[in-house]
């Protein structure tokens, strides 16, 4: 099992769409979660922290559950913008590793 | 604020030359410093990482070296590149465990 395994994709939503993708991670240890976002060909930008309450930023919205260990990305009201690669990045458990996963693709169409 | 190179942007190398990456990073002091290689359609995978100066921790066995000769400047080498030496490598910083923060990345293609 991948210690991070998100779903490929590529997800086709037109525009103005909800969409959402999880991500699942196989250590129990893990204590920081994040969402990355990657346009083709360059470098992955943070998109958000995922807390354990849950975080809002926008029309964007992370949420944490530990017991089934996954974290989720939902974006609401979509752009044509919001197209990319999401990725999900997981604490290894020790200070200074991020486990990442291989992305989501997202493509949003007019 | 804090703003991170490298260069190039791009190369292309033949087979068992050498290769030289830098990385630097502006605007803050005593940062880690990590180097990712990532292929294509692939997730990022981590190569090196370091705390301090000439401290370097290697994440997976390759033909790949790193170097920290100053504070805020990080370098991956190779003696003789690989054809699955290939991909997009990207270094990053952060400060202790806060979040990751990448550079343009450099894409090398060996021939």
């Amino acid at each position: 099992r991948k210690e991070v395994e998100q779903d490929p994709g590529p997800f086709n939503v037109p525009e103005g769409a909800t969409v959402a993708f999880n991500c699942t991670y196989s250590n129990s240890a893990s204590q920081s979660f994040f969402w990355y976002r990657q346009d083709c060909r360059k470098e992955p930008k943070l998109l958000m922290s995922v807390y354990s309450s849950g975080n809002e930023d926008g029309r964007f919205t992370a949420q944490l559950n530990r017991a089934s260990q996954y974290i989720s990305l939902l974006i609401r009201d979509s752009k044509l913008s919001d197209s990319a690669t999401y990725l999900c990045v997981v604490n290894g458990g020790s200070n200074y590793q991020l486990i990442w996963g291989a992305g989501t693709k997202l493509i949003i169409k007019p | 604020s804090q703003t991170i190179h490298q260069w190039p942007a791009t190369l292309v190398q033949p087979v068992g030359s050498p290769l030289s990456l830098e990385c630097t990073v502006e605007g803050t002091s005593n940062p880690n410093l990590y180097w990712y290689r990532q292929a294509a359609g692939r997730g990022l995978q981590l190569l090196f990482y370091s705390v301090g100066i000439g401290q370097i921790s290697s994440e997976v066995p390759q033909n790949l070296s790193a170097s920290r000769p100053q504070d805020r400047q990080f370098i991956l080498s190779s003696k003789k590149l690989l054809l699955s030496d290939s991909g997009f490598y990207l270094c990053a910083w952060n400060l202790a465990e806060e979040t990751q923060y990448f550079g343009p990345g450099t894409r090398l293609l060996v021939l």
